[in-house]
């Protein structure tokens, strides 16, 4: 069945990095934009990255610009994001999500502005603290 | 402080049917589609609406969407105790904060 799986969460301190995965299973991950959300505890979701289905193209939060990279690997069918220079307000559970249509040609874009995000993982947690 | 805003609590009875607002801008929802999750307590949010007002698969017809101007809604008729749950729209922005918003979640109780 299509399933998400991330990885890769736990604690750290304040300044260091850490990586997180999320391993992809069920659908061809290389038609697929995927998406990084979060939700720190008690709180609402938060965007955190998109890359597009090729890797050709990738966004940022503000609040995570120039500190947080995404990136994939089609072949192993594993999107990551690399978190550097880690705050205490990057504490949450962060989930990958898929967008909401495959790509099959064309203009990408406009399927990853209006599909939204049609699967999700259970998320893993990462704490930031001292 | 999201450029997305819903009121923060929802509430109505088995049976009846309510809305959640969704209130933006001309940067996104003025120019794109709108998107609403369902996140179930201690769960992952689930896709409810897409495209404005598209149902994925096995989202049961009561739910439904729609958008006017800068603002959307979400309608839940024939509510039941199971929909009890945080509710979230969200919208590519196309101005400075983007490109991914989410509006701040409106949790839904069933009296």
């Amino acid at each position: 069945q299509v399933q998400l799986v991330e990885s890769g969460g736990g604690v750290v301190q304040p300044g260091t990095s850490l990586r997180l995965s999320c391993a992809a299973s069920g659908f061809t991950l290389s038609s697929y934009g995927m998406h990084w959300v979060r939700q720190a505890p008690g709180k609402g979701l938060e965007w955190v990255a998109v890359i597009w289905f090729d890797g050709s193209n990738k966004y940022y939060g503000d609040s995570v610009k120039g500190r947080f990279t995404v990136s994939r690997d089609n072949s192993k069918n594993t999107v990551s994001l690399q978190m550097n220079s880690l705050r205490a307000e990057d504490s949450a559970l962060y989930y990958c999500a898929r967008v909401g249509a495959r790509y099959t040609g064309g203009w990408y874009r406009p399927l990853v502005v209006n599909y939204g995000m049609d699967v999700w993982g259970q998320g893993t947690t990462v704490t930031v603290s001292s | 402080q999201s450029v997305l805003t819903q009121p923060p609590s929802a509430s109505g009875t088995p049976g009846q049917r309510v809305t959640i607002s969704c209130s933006g801008s001309s940067s996104n929802i003025g120019i794109n589609s709108v998107n609403w999750y369902q996140q179930l307590p201690g769960a992952a949010p689930k896709l409810l609406i897409s495209n404005n007002n598209q149902r994925p698969s096995g989202v049961p017809d009561r739910f439904s969407g729609s958008k006017s101007g800068t603002s959307a809604s979400l309608a839940i008729s024939g509510l039941q105790s199971e929909d009890e749950a945080d509710y979230y729209c969200a919208v590519w922005d196309d101005g400075l904060n983007g490109p991914v918003a989410f509006g701040g979640g409106t949790k839904l109780t069933v009296l």
